[in-house]
């Protein structure tokens, strides 16, 4: 069975200031997807980026960005120019490719809490 | 409003007793997850059904049970509650039931068992 392991339980940063979130998974199969989600306070699951296995390049979306490290098994997030409005819960997740045989669910991190400092 | 819909938002009830808890997906959305998130056990896949029928289980408990009807919302019931399935219990969508793409999540339903 997969796992995805978050090492770091909570974080904080400054304001305006870059962090990066850890993630490492355990996986016998060679095609899945990562993701990362955001739970504000609101408890609200937001999705913040993707990653396809089999893409060598790093997914990025505006100050989102991750750094995918296949072999390693590593799968970080980084967040540039910090605001307050990052402030909540963020978990990795991994999912399986439907050919891989395995769980079509995602299967969770425990989670980082992320605190923005003004 | 991510457009998946989850009613009621709270519910509070006794142990042994029973609820349902109901998910519309977003339109056109085939697939319904259903996931519990808690203090303990984290974020965890209880079930799947695509197009009204089961897809794939995850760590669901045999007291649990979901469906999916013909116009694609979903009921997820539990039975014979215990406090220790006191959790926020979410729904999530996706297009097919192979998603390629993250889940879209419903704002989760918060069921308080006392």
């Amino acid at each position: 069975a997969q796992t995805v392991t978050q090492s770091q339980p909570e974080m904080s940063v400054q304001e305006a200031e870059t962090v990066t979130l850890s993630c490492t998974y355990d996986t016998s199969e060679s095609d899945y997807y990562l993701f990362w989600y955001k739970q504000p306070p609101s408890r609200q699951m937001i999705l913040v980026i993707r990653q396809e296995a089999y893409k060598q390049q790093n997914a990025t979306e505006n100050r989102f960005s991750v750094n995918f490290q296949k072999a390693a098994k590593s799968f970080s997030l980084k967040i540039s120019d910090s605001q307050l409005g990052d402030a909540a819960m963020y978990f990795c997740a991994y999912r399986s490719t439907p050919w891989g045989g395995g769980a079509d669910g995602l299967t969770f991190g425990k989670g980082t809490h992320l605190i923005i400092q003004p | 409003d991510s457009g998946v819909t989850q009613t009621p938002k709270h519910l509070i009830t006794a142990t042994g007793q029973r609820v349902t808890l109901r998910c519309s997906p977003r339109s056109g959305d085939l697939s319904v997850y259903w996931y519990q998130q808690s203090l303990d056990q984290g974020l965890q896949f209880l079930i799947q059904y695509y197009n009204g029928e089961e897809r794939a289980k995850g760590n669901i408990l045999e007291r649990f049970s979901a469906q999916q009807f013909p116009d694609l919302h979903s009921e997820l019931n539990l039975s014979s509650l215990e406090l220790g399935d006191s959790a926020l219990y979410f729904c999530a969508s996706s297009l097919g039931g192979a998603a390629n793409y993250g889940y879209t999540f419903g704002s989760g339903t918060r069921l308080t068992v006392v």
